[in-house]
C-alpha cells in the first residue's frame, strides 16, 4: 500500500498566492522528501527533510515535519507560472523495517493560474 | 557529469517480447533505483543496490523482471514475457550511500507493450 499520501490530489491558485500540500504517512521514517515533476519531464529533488528535524526553508519553500502525526506540509510563496507541476513527498524508511524502502505518493498536481 | 542517463527513452514491443533497459547512474553514487511510473500515479519503488548488492526488491517486481548491477556501475532491468500491464515510465535514479541523500533521477524510459 502507499506510504506516503498527498493532499489536496489537485491544486489550483493564482500566480502570486500560497499554495500549500500536505503529506500522510504510516510507518516509521529516517526522512522525507519532495519531489516536483513537470509535465513530460524528470523528477527533481526539491528538499529532505530528516526525522528528527521540525522545518526546513529552501528559497520559496518551506516543508514542516511532524512525526507524531506522521505527517509533512510543503509551503510555496509567491507561485509562479514555473510551479505547475506534480509534486510527491516521497518517505525513506531504508534499514528501519523489514519492509524498508523509498515510497512515493500519489502526488499533488499544483497547477497556477495567470 | 551529465547527470543520471537511460537507454532506450522509448520502448514499443509486442506482447510476450523480452525487453532490457539500461540506466547509468552519477559515477559517484553507490546507490541505483528502480521505479515504475504509471498515468498518474506517483513512481512505484521496484528495487535498489547498493554497489552491486540487490538490496531490497519490491513484491511488485515478478518473476518476470529482473535487474542487475554487475560492476556496481550502470545497471539493467530486463521483463521477460512482456504483457499489457507492463506498460508504465520505468525511472532510474541514483544517490550517494545511505538513505539521507537525495536522488537524481534519469528522463525514463517509456515501455509500450502491444
Amino acid at each position: 500500500s502507499q506510504q506516503g499520501e498527498e493532499d489536496p490530489q489537485a491544486l489550483s491558485i493564482q500566480e502570486g498566492e500560497n499554495a500549500t500540500m500536505n503529506c500522510s504517512y504510516k510507518t516509521s521514517i529516517n526522512n522525507l522528501q519532495w519531489y516536483r515533476q513537470n509535465s513530460g519531464r524528470g523528477l527533481v529533488h526539491l528538499i529532505l527533510i530528516r526525522s528528527n528535524e521540525r522545518e526546513k526553508h529552501s528559497g520559496r519553500l518551506r516543508v514542516t515535519l511532524d512525526t507524531s502525526k506522521k505527517s509533512s506540509s510543503l509551503l510555496i510563496t509567491a507561485s509562479r507560472a514555473a510551479d505547475t507541476a506534480s509534486y510527491f513527498c516521497a518517505t525513506d524508511t531504508t534499514f528501519m523495517n523489514r519492509d524498508d524502502k523509498i515510497i512515493f505518493g500519489k502526488g499533488t498536481r499544483l497547477h497556477i493560474l495567470p | 557529469d551529465t547527470g543520471v542517463s537511460q537507454d532506450p527513452r522509448h520502448k514499443i514491443t509486442k506482447r510476450g517480447q523480452n525487453v532490457t533497459f539500461r540506466c547509468d547512474p552519477i559515477s559517484e553514487h553507490n546507490r541505483l533505483y528502480w521505479y515504475r511510473q504509471t498515468l498518474g500515479q506517483g513512481p512505484e519503488f521496484l528495487t535498489y543496490f547498493q554497489n552491486e548488492a540487490q538490496l531490497e526488491k519490491s513484491r511488485l517486481l515478478s518473476d518476470r523482471f529482473s535487474a542487475e548491477r554487475p560492476k556496481g556501475s550502470f545497471s539493467t532491468l530486463e521483463i521477460q514475457r512482456t504483457e499489457q500491464g507492463d506498460s508504465a515510465m520505468y525511472l532510474c535514479a541514483s544517490s550517494l550511500p545511505g538513505g539521507a541523500y537525495e536522488q537524481y533521477f534519469g528522463p525514463g524510459t517509456r515501455l509500450t507493450v502491444t
